[in-house]
């Protein structure tokens, strides 16, 4: 089996500040995710990286910058904290069964905790 | 808009009750329906999935329905232990084997099982 790790698990920090979010996973997939969880509002995808040379905005892109470093490792940035920001980030990984019948999967990590003062 | 729309927001039930979640989604080429169970401090973790060609999948005390002419789908679960207590999170897609199709999640519900 594999992981998905985040890193922080906790981020602290000012207004106006920039932020970065790591995400490490073990398990070779092709694809990359990071998603923001407010309380009663789902999941909201933020950007995404189909294969290790991709980056694609999601929904909720506009405030944030992301890197795909290696097929391993995808980084969230948050340009600019807002004030009393209190937001979950969950990155998660996926693999393609292309032209087969299984759709496919996401394995999320437990998550960065961001708190804006 | 592609939107997929959860209730209730939350839930409580007995130990030993059915619990039932239900979603409706708006987009008719969503053909991927997962259902993602969260507990606190963890990220959500795939349950149970079906594709539109069937109206019911079974996995132990886990069943979730489709109904395609309405635009639902539903999960039930039997005998709801305390250990069942979490967030449950349903999600849609327009699933084909050679193209990608990013999932879209509802609101979630937060489950409380009771002693």
């Amino acid at each position: 089996g594999g992981i998905i790790t985040q890193t922080p698990k906790f981020l602290i920090g000012q207004e106006g500040q920039k932020l970065t979010l790591k995400c490490q996973q073990n398990f070779n997939h092709d694809t990359m995710y990071w998603y923001r969880q407010d309380s009663g509002k789902g999941l909201r995808l933020i950007y995404y990286s189909i294969t290790e040379n991709d980056l694609q905005k999601g929904d909720l892109s506009e405030g944030y910058d992301a890197s795909r470093e290696k097929k391993s490792s995808f980084s969230l940035t948050v340009t600019s904290a807002q004030k009393n920001e209190m937001a979950v980030f969950l990155c998660a990984s996926s693999i393609r069964d292309w032209g087969g019948t299984s759709a496919e999967t996401l394995y999320f990590g437990s998550g960065t905790r961001l708190t804006v003062l | 808009q592609q939107q997929v729309r959860q209730s209730p927001q939350s839930l409580t039930v007995w130990e030993g009750g059915t619990t039932v979640l239900t979603c409706s989604y708006e987009d008719s080429t969503f053909n991927y329906f997962p259902w993602y169970q969260q507990f606190p401090g963890e990220g959500p973790a795939l349950l149970i999935s079906i594709l539109s060609v069937s109206d019911k999948k079974e996995d132990g005390r886990f069943t979730t329905f489709f109904n395609k002419r309405e635009k639902k789908l539903s999960l039930h679960i039997i005998d709801s232990q305390p250990g069942d207590s979490a967030t449950y999170f349903c999600a849609a897609s327009a699933w084909t084997s050679s193209s990608f199709s990013k999932l879209v999640f509802g609101q979630g519900t937060s489950l409380s099982v009771v002693p």
